[in-house]
């Protein structure tokens, strides 16, 4: 069965501290690749995505940034974080070349930026 | 991607149907209606999906409008442990990655 696995679950960094959220897939190959956010009591925001090893494509310009090294690992990265930085941090994956599939998701990433 | 409108919020009372509305008007003919839910501090959980037909799986039934512009998503028999954020989205699997772009859901609470 495939699972999906996300680290650390809780981390608080300081303003201008780098920052590395890694994701991994199990189980599958050729996943699609998904970061989102969740600012307190805000929806979720899809942050990147990856369709393919190297592959990223941004949705909303930050200071944040993406790779995908293997094809099921994706990690999410900062050289100096802001206070808007904080928020829940979730990877989620699809499994591609289907016409409907669902997403799952991992069990996220709590991040405060002091 | 088409955009979906969704109540805020609603209550319902535990062992009482609960039937979340969704618009998505401008909803076009090869985008799917999905539905997730995130209960507090998780990730978002999988519902159910549809296109044009009525669909019912083991947490829920999907009833799509035959205009496709609205859909409700129905929890038969709701426990306390259904109180969650419940998002609709519609989406066609071959925008770009089959990315699926998150509203800010509708709050449901069930009450004893």
């Amino acid at each position: 069965s495939q699972t999906i696995h996300q680290w650390p679950a809780t981390l608080v960094q300081p303003v201008g501290s780098p920052l590395s959220l890694e994701c991994t897939v199990e189980g599958t190959s050729n996943p699609n690749l998904y970061w989102y956010r969740q600012a307190a009591g805000r929806g979720l925001q899809l942050l990147f995505y990856s369709v393919g090893i190297g592959q990223i494509s941004s949705e909303v310009p930050q200071n944040l940034s993406a790779s995908r090294p293997q094809d099921r690992q994706f990690i999410l990265s900062s050289k100096k974080l802001l206070l808007s930085d904080s928020g829940f941090y979730l990877c989620a994956w699809r499994v591609r070349d289907r016409a409907t599939g669902e997403l799952f998701f991992g069990e996220g990433s709590r991040l405060t930026v002091l | 991607d088409a955009k979906t409108t969704q109540p805020t919020s609603m209550d319902c009372a535990e062992g009482r149907a609960a039937n979340l509305p969704c618009n998505h008007s401008t909803i076009s003919g090869n985008e799917y209606v999905y539905w997730y839910r995130q209960i507090h501090s998780q990730g978002p959980q999988y519902i159910i999906h549809g296109l044009k037909n009525n669909e019912t799986n083991e947490m829920a039934s999907l009833i799509i409008t035959e205009d496709r512009k609205s859909s409700t998503l129905i929890l038969p028999h709701a426990t306390l442990r259904d109180t969650a954020v419940y998002y609709c989205i519609v989406s066609t699997f071959y925008n770009q990655g089959g990315k699926l772009i998150f509203g800010q859901g509708t709050e449901l609470s069930v009450k004893p």
